[in-house]
């Protein structure tokens, strides 16, 4: 079956602009995560979606990124006002149920010119 | 707040070796522990999870251990091939929360 995927696949944008990152986790994957991974940095947590339960949103780094996950599938991460620091490779995971293993897209590359 | 280390950074091990990445971390209190490889522009690949209950698990050539008590981890590469060239991340899921903390990645290259 079609594994989790994350589209762009690449994306370049300027200072100051808005961007949007998309997931579709595996179908039947109650829980979805969003990661982030800066050159040279471990991979950091974003926030975290399962079922219809509020997300948990303790990884977002600053108000400027907010995500959504609408009919408990497909997922989007917004990043306003992006920054130069905000590049990096945004990943998306999905499981079966919470806690259990994490199946990984492919990633978005985000570069904030 | 878990702190995860991988050791060594880099590897480079001639093919047909028996390899050990290491892994520590700070807070005992994981409710599992998985292993990823990631290739150079791709996502992750999940190899191996251990349960806080276990103490290891197998699949194929990859044997990964866990000793809860003393925060460490070990995955076993035996006989090593050219295509195991990769970064291998390990990452703990706490007690509180589903999200993953991560090492930096032991990156791994087997010559020919």
């Amino acid at each position: 079956g079609a594994g989790v995927s994350q589209s762009p696949s690449n994306k370049v944008t300027e200072k100051g602009k808005d961007v949007e990152l998309r997931c579709d986790p595996i179908s039947g994957h109650t829980a979805l995560y969003w990661y982030r991974q800066s050159l040279g940095q471990g991979l950091e947590f974003l926030i975290y979606f399962q079922g219809n339960s509020a997300p948990d949103k303790s990884g977002l780094p600053s108000d400027r990124f907010s995500a959504e996950r609408t009919g408990g599938s497909v997922s989007t991460l917004t990043i306003q006002r992006t920054q130069q620091e905000d590049s990096a490779v945004y990943l998306c995971a999905s499981s079966l149920v919470s806690g259990e293993t994490q199946y990984f897209g492919p990633g978005t590359r985000l570069l904030v010119l | 707040k878990q702190e995860v280390t991988q050791i060594p950074a880099a590897l480079s091990v001639p093919e047909g070796e028996n390899l050990v990445l290491n892994c520590s971390f700070t807070d005992s209190a994981i409710y599992n522990l998985q292993w990823f490889r990631q290739d150079p522009g791709k996502g992750l690949t999940s190899l191996l999870l251990i349960q806080s209950s276990q103490r290891e698990q197998t699949s194929g050539r990859l044997n990964a251990s866990l000793d809860k008590s003393s925060g460490r981890s070990t995955l076993y590469i035996a006989a090593s091939q050219p295509g195991d060239s990769a970064t291998y991340l390990c990452a703990v899921r706490p007690n509180s929360g589903y999200a993953l903390n991560f090492g930096k990645g032991t990156s791994l290259l087997v010559t020919p």
